[in-house]
């Protein structure tokens, strides 16, 4: 089965560090999504691209967080500098349409010391 | 805007036992809806999904119906293993041209299931 892949699985740093999540979509889905999951917040859609372009990134702090998709196989989100308050799961999921369900990974547990 | 609700949890059942978790809606149009499950440390899998209204989702002895008049999409299970354990999340997608698959969750339900 086609999966999306995500890396790192998990990652430890020091407050201030920066950190950077990979993502590998379903090859042929043209549109990526970032979630953040904590147990306070629950799900929370940070950005989201179609055909790579950004769609809407207002979910996410501007001043410390970025997420680009150099490729079409390739999105990255970025935290610098990252804080305490980061810690959470970060999940990509990636999808074609409205009718279709999103397929996520199995996310990067980030912990920020 | 658009928003789900699902019933409070966590949910804690014997094994055999009748499951229901309650899932209502606000959308404007034709959303598509979904039930998503997560097993401890995994992402989440999608579970069933309805895309119209009457349609009924099916998958793994799990069913749930999309109800326009009542704006619900419950999930229901005759029998629960102790395997069914997780975490359960309803969202529903924008029908607009424009949201691409965009989907709002539900605040997630617990469900642990003893032996």
């Amino acid at each position: 089965d086609a999966r999306v892949t995500q890396t790192p699985r998990d990652k430890v740093t020091e407050m201030g560090q920066e950190v950077t999540m990979r993502c590998q979509p379903i090859l042929g889905h043209n549109t990526v999504f970032w979630y953040r999951q904590t147990m306070m917040q629950g799900l929370e859609l940070l950005a989201y691209f179609r055909n790579r372009a950004p769609l809407d990134d207002s979910g996410m702090p501007k001043d410390r967080f970025s997420a680009e998709m150099p490729d079409a196989t390739l999105a990255t989100l970025k935290i610098q500098p990252s804080e305490p308050r980061d810690s959470a799961v970060y999940f990509c999921a990636s999808g074609t349409n409205s009718n279709q369900p999103q397929h996520f990974g199995d996310g990067t547990r980030l912990s920020i010391l | 805007g658009n928003s789900v609700t699902q019933m409070e949890g966590p949910v804690t059942l014997s094994e055999e036992a009748f499951l229901t978790i309650n899932c209502t809606y606000t959308a404007t149009g034709y959303p598509s809806l979904f039930w998503y499950v997560q097993y401890p440390g995994e992402g989440l899998q999608l579970l069933l999904k309805a895309t119209k209204a009457d349609d009924k989702g099916s998958n793994k002895g799990f069913e749930a119906t999309y109800r326009k008049e009542t704006t619900s999409f419950h999930l229901e299970k005759g029998s629960v293993q102790v395997s069914d354990s997780a975490v359960y999340f309803c969202a529903l997608s924008d029908a607009g041209g424009t949201s691409y698959g965009k989907l709002t969750f539900g605040q997630g339900t617990i469900l642990t299931v003893h032996p």
